[in-house]
């Protein structure tokens, strides 16, 4: 079947543009998941959906940052007022339910000039 | 909170030299320990997985990892490593029966020369 997929899969913004990330998660998995990579390091948690459940936002880096996701569909991640230090490449993941193993979209690199 | 450590940053080997890369966990409970690969250009895939149970776990392409709970490590292994095995190697772990976002190393990059 089909895996998670991502659009944009690369985006170039000027510093203080909004950007939109999108992700569809793998169809009847209930959870999703944002990270985020820098160049040269480890994934980076940033938020978390479980079915109708309130978020895990512990991960957002600041307010700049937010995620919405309808029901167990799409999500999309949004930045505000774009920095350079944004620049990363974004992964969503899902799985069929908490805890259980994640499946990797395949990342939007955001580059901010 | 938990982290994790690859102490291997950069691995260069010949093809057929066997490959240990190591990944240390700090968590005081009971965790799910993961290795995921990404091969050049590819997203991140999933090599093998520990939730419970035998803790020597086989994964894909002749990958192996053992989970030793005294020493809070999940070493990855291949008794022979061959050219397409180059990738980054990422190991994650997340805390059983709470919220899954995994914790992720900062990856070991291998490198197998023919």
């Amino acid at each position: 079947g089909a895996g998670v997929s991502q659009s944009p899969s690369n985006k170039v913004t000027e510093k203080g543009k909004d950007v939109e990330l999108r992700c569809d998660p793998i169809s009847g998995h209930t959870a999703l998941y944002w990270y985020r990579q820098r160049l040269g390091q480890g994934l980076e948690f940033l938020i978390y959906f479980q079915g109708n459940s309130a978020p895990d936002k512990s991960g957002l880096p600041s307010d700049r940052f937010s995620a919405e996701r309808t029901g167990e569909s799409v999500s999309t991640l949004t930045i505000q007022r774009t920095q350079q230090e944004d620049s990363a490449v974004y992964l969503c993941a899902s799985s069929l339910d908490r805890g259980r193993e994640q499946f990797f979209g395949p990342g939007t690199r955001l580059t901010v000039l | 909170a938990q982290s994790v450590s690859q102490h291997n940053h950069h691995v260069i080997l010949s093809e057929a030299a066997s490959l240990e890369l190591g990944c240390n966990y700090s968590y005081g409970g009971t965790v799910n320990l993961f290795w995921y690969v990404q091969y050049p250009g590819q997203h991140l895939q999933l090599l093998l997985k520990y939730f419970s149970g035998d803790p020597l776990v086989k994964g894909i392409k002749g990958f192996e990892a053992e989970f030793i709970k005294s020493k809070f490590s999940f070493n990855l292994r291949k008794p022979s490593v061959q050219w397409s095995d180059t990738a980054e190697y990422f190991c994650a772990v997340n805390p059983t029966g709470t919220a899954s976002k995994l914790t992720f190393g900062t990856g070991t990059r291998l490198q197998v020369t023919l």
